[in-house]
């Protein structure tokens, strides 16, 4: 059974930069797309962005400036930094795993493992 | 469009069916794929490649699409189905990814 954890601090001041890691156990990083997703309080799912086990990314338009998401296969880990927060980014962040592949139906693509999230808030 | 959109608020009476729907363009080519997210839990795959489930979710849980709208429907809702919901897809670009904003279900 794949499992996933996110890690990181609860708490970042603003303008600093936030940074989690996510750690893949029971299966292999590789040979997958890895995402990360944002809940702020009281509100809906944010996809961030995903990381093939290769190192190409994909990020939300609205916080490509700011998101820089990276694998590390020989730790089974994946992270992800966000920029110059603000407390519009206290959300809980979720880490999950992004089944993708085409056939000849079409792309498919979905969620199947999460992680069970952390809270990141920010303030000074 | 770019956005997927879902009605904020449902209710079914205990034991009834309900719909909830998602629409959008990216919904016309790639599959939507629906989430349950319990209050303090994170969100649970129901339905995927429009009406797949995984192991373990109950047959009440269906998926359908026609056109730019896909469709969880829950058939003779439990107590126990009061959650969030949320569809996934694409934009209308097909280039990034998407979530509804999700609708709250209550059972009556």
């Amino acid at each position: 059974q794949v499992q996933l954890q996110e890690s990181g601090p609860g708490l970042v001041k603003p303008s600093e930069t936030l940074s989690l890691t996510c750690t893949v156990s029971g299966g292999s990083i590789s040979s997958y797309y890895w995402s990360w997703i944002r809940q702020p309080p009281g509100k809906g799912l944010e996809w961030i962005g995903y990381i093939y086990y290769s190192g190409n990314t994909n990020y939300t338009p609205s916080l490509k400036s700011r998101v820089t998401i990276s694998v590390d296969t020989s730790k089974n880990q994946f992270s992800l930094k966000l920029t110059s927060v603000t407390a519009a980014d206290t959300a809980v962040f979720y880490c999950a795993r992004v089944q993708s592949y085409y056939d000849m139906s079409g792309p498919h693509e979905f969620f199947d493992y999460w992680g069970q999230g952390i809270l990141v808030t920010v303030s000074s | 469009s770019s956005e997927l959109t879902q009605d904020p608020a449902v209710s079914v009476a205990l034991g009834r069916t309900v719909r909830i729907t998602c629409q959008g363009d990216g919904v016309r080519t790639y599959y939507a794929s629906w989430y349950q997210q319990k209050p303090g839990q994170a969100p649970v795959l129901l339905i995927y490649d429009k009406n797949n489930r995984p192991s373990g979710i109950p047959d009440r849980f269906s998926g359908s699409t026609s056109g730019n709208t896909a469709s969880l429907t829950i058939t003779g809702a439990q107590a126990e189905d009061e959650a969030d919901y949320y569809c996934h897809s694409r934009d209308s670009s097909g280039d990034h990814l998407l979530f509804g904003g999700g609708t709250k279900l209550t059972v009556l």
